[in-house]
């Protein structure tokens, strides 16, 4: 396995923008989840997909964001009219369905909101 | 609703010392337990997991944690510190049985090695 991967690693970005990023899972991996991490917190949950179907959001997931999982293998995060209070690592976990209790991470992708 | 508490957000040894890291939790089914491990400005690697077989649990790095289903607790331990082994520590649990597994972390505790 190559390991989550996800792009960019770093994006700066003005109020009021739009991001985009990126997670590719490890191959053959059917689930996919998606946390936020905050300075001096723990990750928290935003989303999760199996296969190309989300199936929960949290409720920290506004209406400004947006994934997709549109094949079942790569997913995006859409964050739309960025707010300061968006900056953060954002995480990307995949696991096997067979083995549903393990999950790998990714390196992350920090945004900084200005 | 599950919760993790980790005592002590930052824990001091000296090299060669035993390493302690607190984690409580809470839910109301029987649960999965993790400890993972995050280098700065990297993701976050599984340390070790408790997924309801043995409770004394064994990971990489020399790392070990117990599940003491009565005090609802889930504490990493290494007998011998070493400098590598600075970062910060994350608690996590999550419910299995057919859930989706997402998992709920504590808030971390930073790990200093001393020389």
């Amino acid at each position: 396995d190559t390991g989550v991967s996800q792009n960019p690693r770093h994006k700066i970005t003005k109020r009021g923008q739009n991001v985009t990023f990126r997670c590719d899972p490890i191959s053959e991996h059917n689930r996919l989840y998606w946390y936020r991490q905050t300075l001096g917190q723990g990750p928290e949950f935003l989303t999760y997909f199996q296969n190309e179907a989300q199936l929960e959001k949290s409720r920290l997931l506004s209406d400004r964001f947006s994934a997709e999982r549109p094949k079942g293998s790569f997913s995006t995060l859409e964050i739309q009219r960025t707010e300061q209070g968006d900056s953060a690592m954002y995480l990307c976990a995949s696991s096997r369905q067979k083995y549903t209790d393990t999950q790998y991470f990714g390196p992350g992708t920090r945004l900084t909101v200005l | 609703a599950q919760s993790v508490t980790q005592l002590g957000s930052h824990v001091s040894v000296s090299e060669g010392a035993l390493v302690l890291l607190r984690c409580n939790y809470s839910s109301s089914v029987p649960p999965y337990l993790f400890w993972y491990v995050q280098y700065p400005n990297q993701g976050l690697q599984l340390l070790l997991k408790y997924t309801s077989a043995a409770t004394l649990v064994k990971g990489i790095n020399g790392f070990e944690a117990e599940f003491k289903k009565s005090e609802t607790s889930f504490h990493l331990t290494k007998p011998s510190a070493h400098m590598s082994d600075a970062a910060e520590y994350f608690c996590a649990v999550s419910e299995g049985g057919g859930s989706n597994y997402k998992l709920t972390f504590g808030k971390g505790t930073l790990l200093t090695v001393n020389p």
